[in-house]
């Protein structure tokens, strides 16, 4: 069973740039659509973005000018970066695979990490 | 953005009764060419990640017990599970995978009552 890990900082200061990696094992990349979602400390989920296999993305309007999402298939892994954070960027960030149904149905989730914007 | 709400914001529910959430879209998630609802819920237990549950608005995903039901269509939707169980207590959240920037909903918490 494919099986996703977040890994980066926990902390990290306002206005700089947060850097995720999930680690994807029991399965390849290829061939799907791997996402990043972020829950809020109040529970709301926000999608972010996702990346296809091949390099292709697509972002959260609402983020677009700050995300980048690529993928290593060398190393099975997808990352993240968020420029420019401040502290309504602390939240669980969660990589996510889609399912083969549909490019946005999120079928295998990681565990999460949580990040929190402070000086 | 396509908007999602949910209700009740929470619920307490006796095990074995029938717990029932209702999931609205600010558009519809029809998608008329297939005739498939692009309407998927997902249960969430403290410290673990969201859980697909059904997809397509009543399709269970594989392993997911057939005390959960989900039905609907357009705007409306209903996550129904039929005979409560202690492990069902969770967060239930609705998402909308219709539109290019995918929503969810506020989600709704079911407690043992």
């Amino acid at each position: 069973q494919v099986q996703l890990q977040e890994s980066g900082p926990g902390l990290v200061k306002p206005s700089e740039t947060l850097s995720l990696t999930c680690t994807v094992s029991g399965g390849s990349i290829s061939s799907y659509y791997w996402n990043w979602i972020r829950q809020f400390p109040g529970k709301g989920l926000e999608w972010i973005g996702h990346v296809y296999y091949s390099g292709s993305t697509s972002y959260n309007p609402s983020l677009k000018s700050r995300v980048t999402i690529s993928v290593d298939t060398s190393k099975n892994q997808i990352s993240l970066r968020l420029s420019s954070v401040t502290a309504a960027d602390t939240a669980v960030y969660y990589c996510a695979r889609a399912s083969n149904w549909n490019d946005l149905l999120l079928e295998y989730w990681g565990q999460g990490t949580l990040v929190t914007v402070s000086s | 953005d396509i908007v999602m709400t949910q209700s009740p914001d929470s619920l307490a529910v006796s095990l074995g009764e029938r717990a029932t959430i209702d999931c609205k879209s600010s558009q519809s998630v029809l998608y008329s060419s297939n005739n498939k609802n692009y309407l998927a819920w997902y249960q969430q237990k403290p410290r673990q990640p969201p859980k697909l549950l059904i997809y397509w608005a009543s399709t269970r995903e594989s392993g997911v017990p057939d005390r959960f039901s989900g039905s609907g269509s357009g705007t409306d939707f209903t996550l129904t599970i039929s005979s409560l169980q202690a492990e069902d207590v969770a967060v239930y959240y609705c998402q909308q995978y219709y539109s290019t920037l995918p929503t969810f909903g506020p989600g709704t918490k079911v407690d043992i009552k």
